[in-house]
């Protein structure tokens, strides 16, 4: 069964430095890939999309990430984090039926 | 706001209890999903409905059920509660079966 590894529960950054979070899928492609981010007390808001159309998929807040087959990653990247960036960014490989498989979630500190 | 509408907020219940959560899909959305999110277990797919019909199953119980009216509300049953029950519930939707999904504030259910 498709699944991904988020690779760090715990992920702190000063602000205005880069933020990294990794998601590795295991060995076949999914048709798609997903980033959500939980802002503390809310719901998973869609941050990205990734559908096999183009290998680096820009999101929403600055957030991008790049899709490399070779290494079966699907990595998050913001250049400068805000404070505001604070929050649980969850992975996860869109399959048939669609039902989501999250990763075990990231949870990014922004230090002032 | 992903339009994706939840009632209620909280719900506090003792064991053995029954409870039913609401869940009003995106305007013009088909597909409603349920999961779970708790501590030990980070989030998990429970069901999926489409137009109906249940499309696929995760991770439910057979003490928890789900259905989907023809007015595409969904509502997800729990019945004789454990206090493993306590987690967040949030449903999401999508327009079509393999897409984004959005997701609601959740149900916060707390069993006493």
């Amino acid at each position: 069964a498709q699944s991904v590894t988020q690779l760090g529960s715990h992920v702190s950054v000063s602000e205005g430095a880069l933020v990294l979070l990794r998601c590795n899928y295991s060995s076949s492609v999914p048709p798609y890939l997903f980033w959500y981010v939980q802002y503390p007390n809310q719901g998973l808001q869609l941050l990205l999309k990734y559908t096999s159309a183009a290998t680096l998929v820009k999101g929403i807040n600055g957030f991008e990430a790049e899709f490399k087959k070779s290494e079966t990653s699907f990595h998050l990247t913001k250049p400068s984090a805000h404070m505001s960036d604070a929050a649980e960014y969850f992975c996860a490989p869109g399959l048939a039926g669609n039902m989501l498989t999250f990763g075990g979630g990231t949870r990014l500190m922004v230090k002032p | 706001d992903s339009g994706v509408t939840q009632t209620p907020k909280h719900l506090i219940t003792a064991t053995g209890q029954r409870v039913t959560l609401r869940c009003s899909p995106r305007s013009g959305d088909l597909s409603v999903y349920w999961y779970q999110q708790s501590l030990d277990q980070g989030l998990q797919f429970l069901i999926q409905y489409y137009n109906g019909e249940e499309r696929a199953k995760g991770n439910i119980l057979e003490r928890f059920s789900a259905q989907q009216f023809p007015d595409l509300h969904s509502e997800l049953n729990l019945s004789s509660l454990e206090l493993g029950d306590s987690a967040l519930y949030f449903c999401a939707s999508s327009a079509r079966q393999v897409s984004e999904q959005y997701f609601g504030p959740g149900t916060r259910l707390t069993v006493t």
